[in-house]
Order: structure tokens, then C-alpha cells, then sequence
């Protein structure tokens, strides 16, 4: 079955410091995963996409990792901002099927002063 | 472009009422979706239309949900009869390739059913 499972569930941190989201999946044949940043009362926004020949990426402070032979993804925040607050959803895409995205159920984080 | 623009962003209703939610895509995207997020399950598909088609309504939750892609710049989603447990933040997302493409989401329409 294709699943993806995000960690942790929610997170708390000081602003400032570094925080590493975790994404396992087991959607196959895959095609590309991408992460989602949803802000509280706002519809999700797409903040990188990493297919399968990519192993990392930056977009400003956030990198995200991809191994393929693992199936995991990684997304990394730097230096974080009380703007940084959101919800960051994994969304894994598979190449072929009628329903070709599968979602995670997101990281709450919370960045505070 | 103004993004995918959806209606209302609240609605507030009784039991056994009629609730319609309305979505405009991006001008050009042929992939249309409409999603149900909870805290509970985050964010469930109900169902995408690609070039207007119904292609996977398997997550639509039981005959009270119905959705119509009239044409290429309108979608509905119905629930009738409304309860309780529909209550969530319904999110329309357009994309321009069903498979692999960026998801652009609307603003979402929070449904409270009393």
C-alpha cells in the first residue's frame, strides 16, 4: 500500500535554532516528492521538489535530502524564524495509478521567541 | 493570475442542509482536485478531474458528496444532506500535469455543520 509517514508529529523550537523533519514512503513506482509549507488558515505551498536522481536541495534556509534506496526524505530548517511556523507536509508522487499523490499528515511545527 | 480561487471561505450551517462549495482553477491547468483536511486524517483526496473528467472519485466519503467540473475554469462540490462529521476545511488545488505536477492550492472553505 502506498503510505507516507511524516516525524515528528509536532515540533517546538527556539527561533534561531536548526530543526530537521523526517519522511519515510513506500509509494512506488515513484516519480518525484515534494514538501509542503501550509501556514495556519492558509491552503498549502510548495516549497521544493526532489526527484530521483536528486540527493539534496536548498531553497534559502530550507534543504531538503532524498535517498532513494531508503525511501526517505529529510527537510531541514536553519536558523529558524518565528515565520517559520506552519504545518510542512511531504507529498511523494508515484509514476503511474489513477491517484498519483500520496500525502503525509504533516509536522506541526511551532518556532517561538 | 490570481491563483485558485474558492467560495465561501466559511460556512456555517445546520444539519441535513445543503452545502455547496465552488472552485476556479488556474487558467490553463487541466488537472482539478478537491481535498477534506482534519486534524485527525490531515489532508484526504475526495476527488480530481483531469480535462474536466471525473478520474478518481474513490475517496469521495458516500453518496451525499457529488462534484461537477462543468468546464475548464469552474468545479462544485455538493454535500447533501450535511452532518456533523463533514465539519473540516475543504481545499480546491489545480495542477498542470495530474502525475507530477505542483499542487496550487485555493485559500480553503471551513464548513461547520451544527
Amino acid at each position: 500500500k502506498n503510505q507516507v509517514e511524516q516525524s515528528p508529529q509536532s515540533l517546538i523550537i527556539l527561533e534561531g535554532k536548526n530543526c530537521t523533519l523526517q519522511c519515510n514512503y513506500t509509494v512506488s513506482p515513484f516519480s518525484n516528492l515534494r514538501w509542503y509549507k501550509q501556514d495556519t488558515g492558509r491552503g498549502p505551498v510548495s516549497l521544493t521538489i526532489m526527484t530521483f536522481s536528486e540527493n539534496t536541495k536548498s531553497n534559502g534556509r530550507y534543504t531538503a535530502t532524498l535517498d532513494a534506496d531508503t525511501k526517505q526524505s529529510s527537510l531541514h530548517i536553519t536558523a529558524s524564524q518565528l515565520s517559520d511556523s506552519a504545518s510542512y507536509i511531504c507529498v511523494v508522487s508515484a509514476r503511474s495509478g489513477n491517484t498519483p499523490l500520496v500525502f503525509g499528515k504533516g509536522t506541526r511545527l511551532s518556532v517561538i521567541a | 493570475d490570481a491563483g485558485v480561487i474558492q467560495s465561501p471561505r466559511h460556512e456555517v450551517t445546520e444539519m441535513g442542509q445543503e452545502v455547496t462549495l465552488r472552485c476556479k482553477p488556474i487558467s490553463g491547468h487541466n488537472s482539478l482536485f478537491w481535498y477534506r483536511q482534519t486534524m485527525m486524517r490531515g489532508l484526504e483526496l475526495l476527488i480530481y478531474f483531469n480535462n474536466n473528467v471525473p478520474i478518481d472519485d474513490s475517496g469521495m466519503p458516500e453518496d451525499r458528496f457529488s462534484a461537477k467540473m462543468p468546464n475548464a475554469s469552474f468545479s462544485t462540490l455538493k454535500i447533501q444532506p450535511s452532518e456533523p462529521r463533514d465539519s473540516a476545511v475543504y481545499f480546491c488545488a489545480s495542477s498542470l500535469e495530474r502525475n507530477t505536477g505542483e499542487l496550487f492550492f485555493g485559500e480553503g472553505s471551513r464548513l461547520t455543520v451544527l
